[in-house]
């Protein structure tokens, strides 16, 4: 069964790094195909993509986000940390973890971070 | 890289069918048979519906089907029933392994 989780700081200021972990089970990343995604969703707003990595460490970025986004990977702690810089009240979202193995087939419950001062 | 483009919302009886469409560019939905929709009910994580255009993952009701032509992908919904109230998402491979969400389309069942 495949599980995944999201943690970390549920408010957050302005110019902060936001780093959060998607703790999953049920598989690893290190199988052939596997990845981890992180997608977000603004309150009332669409889902938006931001990264994933893959089980050969390819990682993959939404270009909107540039260069303020990084994803990680932990095999030991079956765990993928999403570390997204210099936050802002734009940024303020439900964010998602999910697995990928052709598509985000298994999601997290999702954290809500927001950014205010 | 721009959000795919679906209707702000569709509505029907129970029973009618609905169809969702997604549209995009030859970079993304036009270029891959690599569409996916999501059903997201209020407060929850999406859901994967359909798959590479067309398949439906295991457990998925076969009144679900996806379909694409050119750059414009459908979601249709056929006997449409209470629980099928919720927004749906599509999402596109975009190349270069990025991928791309529709604007997304609530489902209201009358």
């Amino acid at each position: 069964q495949i599980t995944l989780k999201e943690s970390g700081p549920t408010l957050v200021r302005p110019t902060q790094t936001l780093t959060l972990t998607c703790t999953f089970s049920g598989f690893s990343l290190t199988t052939s195909g596997v990845g981890v995604g992180w997608i977000r969703q603004p309150p009332g707003k669409a889902l938006e993509w931001l990264a994933v990595i893959y089980w050969d460490d390819d990682k993959r970025y939404s270009p909107s986000l540039g260069s303020r986004v990084t994803v990680t990977g932990d095999t030991s702690k079956n765990q993928v940390l999403l570390t997204v810089t210099n936050m802002d009240p734009v940024d303020t979202a439900t964010y998602y973890c999910a697995h990928r193995k052709g598509d985000f087939d298994y999601w997290g419950q999702g954290i809500l971070v927001t950014v205010s001062s | 890289q721009s959000a795919l483009t679906q209707p702000r919302s569709v509505s029907g009886s129970p029973g009618q069918s609905v169809t969702i469409s997604c549209t995009g560019t030859s970079s993304d939905v036009g270029g891959y048979n690599y569409v996916s929709w999501y059903q997201q009910h209020p407060g929850k994580a999406p859901k994967l519906m359909i798959y590479d255009v067309i398949k439906r993952p295991s457990g998925v009701p076969d009144r679900f089907s996806g379909s694409k032509s050119g750059n414009t992908a459908s979601l249709t919904i056929s006997g449409l029933q209470a629980e099928d109230e919720a927004d749906y998402y599509c999402c596109s491979y975009g190349g270069s392994v990025i991928y791309v969400f529709g604007t997304g389309t609530k489902v209201t069942v009358l």
